[in-house]
């Protein structure tokens, strides 16, 4: 089974300050990863996601994140955080192979401080 | 605009009572998803259907049933609810390729 790991719940970053939040990932086939941001009272947006191309992917808003597979982690960064960046955020795993299901991780709530 | 549509929005619901959770999609995607969202516990599966007429329990199955209706329609209904029900659900679905499309999510309160 595929499976998600964030630490860290809540995590706090001042504004203008590096954004870094940690996914590790367990499959036992290739992985497709995905990180996706939750506005409050809102549904799902798609950030950005891994399918085996490229290793530095680049999503909206300035976010990006690395695959490494040697140390299965999808660690999601911004250069620069802005008040507009305080929301959820939650790591998937899914794959190519089996049944696609889309397993997520716990979620990181960022807060932004001026 | 395509995408994923549920019904209803918002819902309460009596302990005991019944309901159906509409999802409808679109897209013409073969697979569709149940979750249920829940502070600090992220998006957990209650039950998908990889194809038409199949279906299949997920990691938080109990007390849930669904129905793949047809290719775009499936439904989510709780038989007798319970106050660990409430939760926010959400509804996606999954073509060929990688991209998953989640509906907007339907509030539950079950007192």
């Amino acid at each position: 089974a595929q499976s998600v790991t964030q630490l860290g719940s809540h995590v706090s970053v001042s504004e203008g300050a590096l954004v870094l939040l940690r996914c590790n990932y367990s499959s036992s086939v290739p992985p497709y990863l995905f990180w996706y941001v939750q506005y409050p009272n809102q549904g799902l947006q798609l950030l950005l996601k891994y399918t085996s191309a490229a290793t530095l992917v680049k999503g909206i808003n300035g976010f990006e994140a690395e695959f490494k597979k040697s140390e299965t982690s999808f660690h999601l960064t911004k250069p620069s955080a802005h008040m507009s960046d305080a929301a959820e955020y939650f790591c998937a795993v899914s794959s190519y192979y089996g049944n696609n299901r889309l397993a997520f991780g716990k979620g990181n709530q960022v807060v932004v401080i001026p | 605009n395509a995408g994923v549509t549920q019904t209803p929005k918002f819902q309460v619901l009596k302990t005991g009572q019944s309901m159906t959770l509409q999802c409808a999609q679109d897209m013409n995607h073969n697979s569709m998803y149940w979750y249920r969202q829940d502070p600090g516990m992220g998006l957990r599966l209650i039950y998908y259907s990889a194809s038409e007429g199949t279906t299949d329990k997920g990691e938080v199955p109990n007390g849930y049933n669904v129905s793949r209706l047809n290719k775009r329609e499936f439904s989510l209904r709780l038989e007798s609810a319970a106050p660990s029900q409430t939760s926010v659900y959400f509804c996606a679905s999954r073509g060929t390729g990688d991209g998953y499309t989640f509906g907007s999510g339907t509030r539950l309160t079950v007192v």
